[in-house]
């Protein structure tokens, strides 16, 4: 299946920094979703991109779908302690109805 | 509240024992999935129904079975053929949306264990 490379693996930050993560893809997607996962939990929609170019936010974070859109970016700003999770991507192309999803970022605050 | 319910939430397995994972949501929503997660990695999908009565095979069907006999429930069998079935399992729903499905709403998931 297709392949989404989501960097960095992990991160471990101090509260208040900022946060920048990435995914990559080798085809084309029409559709950029990124999730939240926290442990033990199901994943949680943050937010949903659905043009090139397109640059959304939901509070502290924000998202761009890629010009060339086989990317998308997520930047959490002045990072708390409950921003501890695993972050995911996943895009769909208009080949079909599924997502494919990226590794995960999983994320980490030092108060 | 609307939602989906997974239960339970952590489960064993035997060796040879077939175990059913349920799936149940009151969001009236036309599709469900499942996934499965392995530590460290990203979602992979198992098995996908988008009405009532149909269901297809995702990515890694091979040992798991599935029914879809009524909209809010869609349970997920793991069989004695899945040889590997330690993971954590989450069911999703969604609605159509534009032509195409898309905003997955996940369970809180349930983490299987091999005795």
């Amino acid at each position: 299946g297709q392949q989404l490379n989501q960097s960095p693996q992990s991160m471990f930050i101090q509260e208040g920094e900022d946060v920048s993560m990435n995914c990559t893809s080798s085809s084309i997607f029409n559709t950029w979703l990124w999730y939240k996962q926290e442990p033990g939990e199901g994943p949680v929609l943050l937010i949903a991109l659905y043009k090139a170019g397109e640059l959304t936010s939901n509070g502290r974070l924000t998202a761009q779908f890629g010009i060339t859109r086989k990317d998308s970016f997520l930047n959490i700003s002045a990072s708390i302690p409950s921003d501890v999770g695993i972050y995911f991507c996943a895009g769909r192309n208009n080949a079909g109805n599924m997502l494919t999803f990226g590794g995960g970022t999983r994320l980490m605050v030092k108060p | 509240d609307g939602g989906i319910t997974q239960s339970p939430k952590y489960l064993f397995r035997k060796e040879g024992q077939n175990v059913t994972l349920s799936c149940e949501q009151n969001l009236n929503h036309d599709a469900m999935y499942w996934y499965r997660q392995d530590p460290g990695q990203g979602l992979r999908l198992i098995y996908y129904s988008q009405i009532v009565n149909d269901f297809q095979k995702g990515d890694i069907a091979e040992g798991y079975s599935v029914s879809r006999e009524k909209k809010e429930s869609f349970p997920l069998t793991v069989t004695s053929a899945q040889k590997n079935p330690t993971a954590f399992y989450l069911c999703a729903s969604s609605v159509p949306s534009t032509g195409f499905f898309e905003k997955l709403f996940f369970g809180s998931g349930t983490q299987l264990s091999v005795l």
